[in-house]
């Protein structure tokens, strides 16, 4: 069935470095790949999303890179500030009213 | 934007009871919403799909008598625990399609509901 894995599950950095998270997908018919922040007792927020006919979209200090063929897409944080520490899930979605898959999670932790 | 209010944020309930979560889109139509349990240090698991005017589909697994859903308006779906039981204890956290950023395709979480059955 449809699958999204999603690594590492815990990332640790330290502030001003880069973090990098990364998942793949199963569904070639996937077409939309979003990215949310989860903080603690809080629902997901989206914080940027990339569409099948981009290889990349940056967003400020945030970018999201997408390979279709190999059917995988990262998330690159840059300057990682401690207000970035929450848990980030991707998630892939065949649009419209598809349900949406989401990965297991990567819990990040930003050093001061 | 896009903004999707969920309430309540938290409630604790008794054995046996039966609680409602309210999800509504604040500021646009939701022509589906998407209901989502999440226990703790997990990832969002999808309860089911409500779409205005037709009953829910429920994914493999999830208990359609439990876990009662009206999406009765394009701005309002319900999740209501029946009979609630400890083992229901959990994060639930709604989501609805339209309007906003991404509106085609993305999606805009409520803030969840942490429900505590005693």
């Amino acid at each position: 069935g449809e699958n999204v894995e999603q690594h590492p599950s815990t990332l640790s950095v330290q502030e001003g470095d880069s973090a990098v998270i990364k998942c793949t997908y199963s569904d070639s018919a996937s077409n939309y790949f979003p990215w949310y922040k989860q903080e603690l007792g809080k629902g997901p927020q989206l914080i940027i999303d990339i569409r099948s006919n981009v290889g990349e979209k940056k967003d400020q200090r945030i970018a999201v890179t997408l390979n279709k063929t190999a059917k995988h897409f990262s998330l690159h944080i840059t300057e990682t500030q401690p207000e970035d520490s929450a848990v980030y899930f991707c998630a892939a979605s065949k649009g419209g009213g598809f349900k949406t898959i989401f990965g297991a999670g990567t819990r990040l932790f930003v050093k001061a | 934007g896009a903004v999707v209010s969920q309430h309540p944020s938290r409630v604790i309930c008794k054995s046996g009871t039966s609680v409602k979560i309210e999800c509504r889109s604040l500021d646009f139509q939701a022509t589906t919403m998407f209901w989502y349990r999440q226990f703790p240090k997990q990832s969002l698991m999808l309860m089911a799909t409500s779409n205005e005017g037709s009953k829910a589909t429920y994914e493999q697994g999830v208990e359609k008598d439990k876990f009662l859903i009206n999406h009765a308006s394009l701005t309002l779906s319900t999740l209501t625990v029946t009979s609630a039981h400890p083992e229901d204890s959990s994060f639930y956290i709604c989501s609805a399609r339209g309007g906003g950023q991404g509106a085609v395709y993305g999606y805009t979480f409520g803030s969840g509901t942490r429900l505590t059955v005693v």
